[in-house]
């Protein structure tokens, strides 16, 4: 199965960015990046998603290394409501394998 | 996306019983899967149910503990079979179609007595 390693939980003040890191130096040439972040008492919720070139999209945006053995989630302005276990996720074909994730905090 | 309902949302059952969650998706899906989390625990999938055949199971995971069912693209039941206290978990149903995104619902709370 494909590893990610991220830390157990960061914190962030609100309104500044945040950036949740991910290692994934076993990753193939076929593996996506995937994040989703999981709020209390809900499923899992999609963020973001990338190969190799770095994505924006309206919740968030996603920097993958050029080697891709690592990427970087950014929170542009962290809100109370991004408060979530975050999981960096590499996903082949249409099986997911979550790691641990990152608690977010976020302080008011 | 795909709007997934999850029933029970929650339930309490004795050991030895068995539960069918079941997995209802608001429009025709190619996959569907499902997922344990165990408390204070990241997702590990169960198994890919396939539509009109036996699912696939994940590594640790057997059809006898766990049968499931998919009898067409928009549902699905995952039964949790003579349950013991340590079976007591979240439960939860995702789904994806061609290159869309994996969604998931919001889970069945399950605990053993």
């Amino acid at each position: 199965d494909a590893k990610t390693t991220q830390p157990n939980s960061m914190e962030s003040n609100e309104e500044e960015p945040v950036h949740l890191p991910c290692n994934h130096s076993t990753i193939s040439g076929t593996d996506y990046i995937h994040w989703y972040r999981q709020l209390p008492s809900q499923g899992p919720e999609y963020v973001i998603h990338g190969l190799t070139s770095n994505v924006n999209n309206r919740m968030a945006s996603l920097a993958i290394a050029e080697d891709r053995k690592s990427s970087t989630l950014i929170l542009h302005r962290a809100t109370l409501r991004d408060a979530a276990v975050y999981y960096c996720i590499l996903n082949t074909g249409n099986q997911f394998y979550f790691g641990t994730g990152t608690s977010l905090t976020v302080i008011p | 996306s795909a709007v997934i309902s999850q029933k029970p949302s929650r339930d309490i059952c004795q050991r030895g019983t068995s539960l069918t969650i079941q997995c209802q998706v608001d429009s025709q899906v190619t996959m569907m899967f499902w997922y344990r989390q165990q408390p204070g625990q990241s997702l590990t999938l169960i198994a890919t149910a396939n539509q009109g055949s036996e699912a696939t199971y994940e590594s640790g995971f057997v059809i006898d503990k766990f049968p499931i069912s998919r009898p067409n693209l928009t549902f699905s039941t995952l039964t949790v079979s003579n349950m013991s206290p340590e079976d007591s978990s979240i439960y939860l149903c995702s789904v994806k179609d061609g290159n869309q995104p994996q969604h998931f619902g919001d889970g069945t709370r399950l605990s053993i007595l």
